[in-house]
């Protein structure tokens, strides 16, 4: 059972460069969510999904976009990357918003520098 | 803006030593209270929880203890071991709410 798995761990790129962050959970989650995380500033949501074909913005959601084209993935996609994007990202995902199904399972991590 | 205030940001404990990590809230609709261990090179995984309606929970050497009039929740490791040095965050959540706002962490090590 793999549960959340991130690709890439790692990755340098420059500044004005694209990519994307994949996130795969194999758990059935309906819900699963991006952020990013900073020496000081704790985990902070940039943007979550409710659903297959949903997203929303959380709380630092510029020069970020994310798509759920399949209830299993949900990407993040940096458009043009500036330094400040220099971070690690953790994708999570959870059940429901009750119960035992509450509980948040998170990746690994992808550690993104922009120079 | 921070919803949840995390202190310390770091603590050092000697092994069997208490830690404590202290978190307090302003939203009174938030209403179940998780707490995070992350270690090194890993992503966060749900260490305990509690809701309002009780003060304390539980599970094994960790204590979640909870004030509400206080709008305060805290962390104790009891017996802290050098396996329990790590990152640790606080959260809470809204009633009915899809996502987590959580505290700024607090990079706990204990010294054997």
């Amino acid at each position: 059972n793999a549960g959340v798995t991130q690709t890439p761990k790692f990755r340098v790129l420059k500044t004005g460069q694209s990519m994307t962050l994949l996130c795969a959970q194999d758990m059935n989650h309906e819900y699963m969510y991006w952020y990013r995380q900073d020496p000081g500033m704790g985990l902070r949501l940039i943007h979550y999904s409710v659903g297959e074909g949903t997203t929303a913005k959380g709380e630092v959601p510029d020069g970020y976009n994310v798509s759920r084209l399949k209830k299993q993935n949900f990407l993040l996609g940096l458009e043009s990357a500036a330094p400040s994007q220099t971070s690690v990202y953790f994708c999570a995902s959870s059940y429901s918003l009750s119960g035992a199904g509450t509980e948040a399972f998170f990746g690994q991590g992808t550690r993104l520098t922009v120079v | 803006q921070q919803q949840v205030k995390q202190s310390p940001q770091s603590l050092i404990v000697q092994k069997g030593g208490i830690s404590i990590i202290n978190c307090a809230y302003e939203n009174t609709a938030f209403d179940y209270f998780p707490w995070y261990q992350q270690f090194p090179g890993k992503g966060p995984a749900l260490l305990i929880a509690i809701r309002p309606d009780v003060s304390e929970k539980k599970e094994g050497r960790f204590t979640i203890s909870f004030n509400k009039s206080a709008k305060q929740f805290s962390l104790h490791i009891m017996d802290s071991q050098p396996g329990d040095s790590a990152t640790y965050f606080c959260a809470a959540r809204r009633l009915g709410a899809q996502k987590l706002v959580f505290g700024q962490g607090t990079r706990l090590t204990i010294n054997p």
